[in-house]
This record gives structure tokens, C-alpha cells and sequence, in this order.
């Protein structure tokens, strides 16, 4: 399966700045890759679709102008919470779709904005 | 939309004992169905996947799943759980419509094996 690498794993960051989240896809080019959210004890929440060269695809509720994304390679996708306030602080896991169809996920990045 | 629902939110057990997490899912067209684990402190990982074919299928580490189309479940069991089993499960469904990628996770099991 396809191996998935995000930086950073832990940020921590004051209240106002941006906050970017890297999503690597290190032996599969991905032209798509999947952004989720996952609070305290609740389900993962797809936030956004991302694809490579073009804009991304937000869920319905997901501000798109506050998490923005780029997707510039085949082997790299971007998260970037922008103005951070205390309710984005969440476990962001990004993921890229294997051949079967199957989504192979990165370690996640906890964020916490104090 | 599809939904998906995991009614056990934590469930103990000791070694040894045979497990059933429940599964149940909300979509009457054709669906894809995974079993993903997270293992403290490590990433989500596929447990098992039912695309098509004999409704019961076996996934890695002695675990298999069993879909029943009539009932919209897709419940995994394992016959023998070890204290290496402990770890956050979770059900995903797509319905293949919508494309494969797009998941719907359940709200996760959480599975604490006792020695």
C-alpha cells in the first residue's frame, strides 16, 4: 500500500496565525488526496478532496477560504488553517485512494491553538 | 447521504474472549465496506474491505467481517482476541455512486483487551 507522511505531527500556535499542514505521498503519485478532521472521541470528517493542479473540493460546512489547500505535485498536498482560533484545534489525518480502492492514511497532525 | 453507525463505543474484554463489533449502515444502492484499526499513537490502518463476492471476508491478523445486505451490516469479529487487539476501530462505508474514495466513517469502537 501507498506510504503517507504528514508534517508537523504536534503544533502548537497562538490564537490569529495560520498554521501549515503537509501531506506527503512518498511511493505513489496521487493525483487525489483526502484531507479529514477527527475530534475527541467522534469520527473522522472529510473536510475537503485534493486534487493535484486543480482547486480543491470542500465538503458542505467546511470553510474553504479557512483551510486552504493546494495540491502543486503528485506528492504533496498542503493544509493551511488560516487566522487559527481555539475551536480548530482537532486531529487533521490526511489520506490517498490506493488501486483497490482502499485510502491509505498519514500519522495525522494535532493541532492546538491556545 | 450515506451514514454509517458503530452502536459499542468502548468495549473491555479479556484475552482470549471472542469479539463482535457492530456495524450498521444507511444506503440502499451498492456499497464498498472497510474496517480500519488505529493502534495507540500510530496512524489508521486497513483492518479489511468488502467490495464484492462471498460476503465473508477475512482481513489481516485473524479478524474477519460478514456482510448481510438485508440487515445493511458488515459486523467484525475475531474468534480469540489478544492484548495486541487494543485499539480504536472503525467502519467506513462508500457507496459507489459517489466514487470509491469518499468514505463515511463510524464514530469508532474503542476495544481495550485485558491481560
Amino acid at each position: 500500500g501507498a506510504v503517507v507522511s504528514q508534517h508537523p505531527s504536534r503544533v502548537i500556535c497562538k490564537s490569529g496565525t495560520s498554521v501549515k499542514i503537509e501531506c506527503r505521498s512518498l511511493d505513489f503519485q496521487a493525483t487525489t488526496m483526502f484531507w479529514y478532521r477527527q475530534f475527541p472521541k467522534q469520527s473522522l470528517m472529510l473536510m475537503a478532496t485534493s486534487n493535484e493542479g486543480s482547486k480543491a473540493t470542500y465538503e458542505q460546512g467546511v470553510e474553504k477560504d479557512k483551510f486552504l489547500i493546494n495540491h502543486a505535485s503528485l506528492t504533496l498536498s498542503t493544509l493551511t488553517v488560516t487566522s487559527a482560533h481555539p475551536e480548530d484545534s482537532s486531529f487533521y489525518i490526511c489520506s490517498v485512494a490506493g488501486a483497490g480502492g482502499e485510502l491509505f492514511f498519514g500519522e495525522g497532525s494535532r493541532l492546538t491553538v491556545l | 447521504a450515506q451514514s454509517v453507525s458503530q452502536h459499542n463505543h468502548h468495549v473491555i474484554l479479556s484475552e482470549a474472549a471472542s469479539l463482535e463489533l457492530g456495524c450498521n449502515y444507511s444506503y440502499g444502492g451498492t456499497v464498498n465496506l472497510f474496517w480500519y484499526v488505529q493502534y495507540p499513537g500510530q496512524h489508521l490502518q486497513l483492518l479489511l474491505k468488502y467490495f464484492s463476492g462471498d460476503p465473508l471476508v477475512k482481513g489481516i491478523k485473524g479478524f474477519e467481517a460478514e456482510f448481510i445486505k438485508s440487515k445493511f451490516s458488515f459486523n467484525l469479529r475475531k474468534p480469540s482476541v489478544q492484548w495486541s487487539d487494543t485499539a480504536e476501530y472503525f467502519c467506513a462505508v462508500n457507496a459507489r455512486l459517489f466514487g470509491n474514495e469518499k468514505l463515511t466513517f463510524g464514530t469508532g469502537t474503542r476495544l481495550t483487551i485485558i491481560p
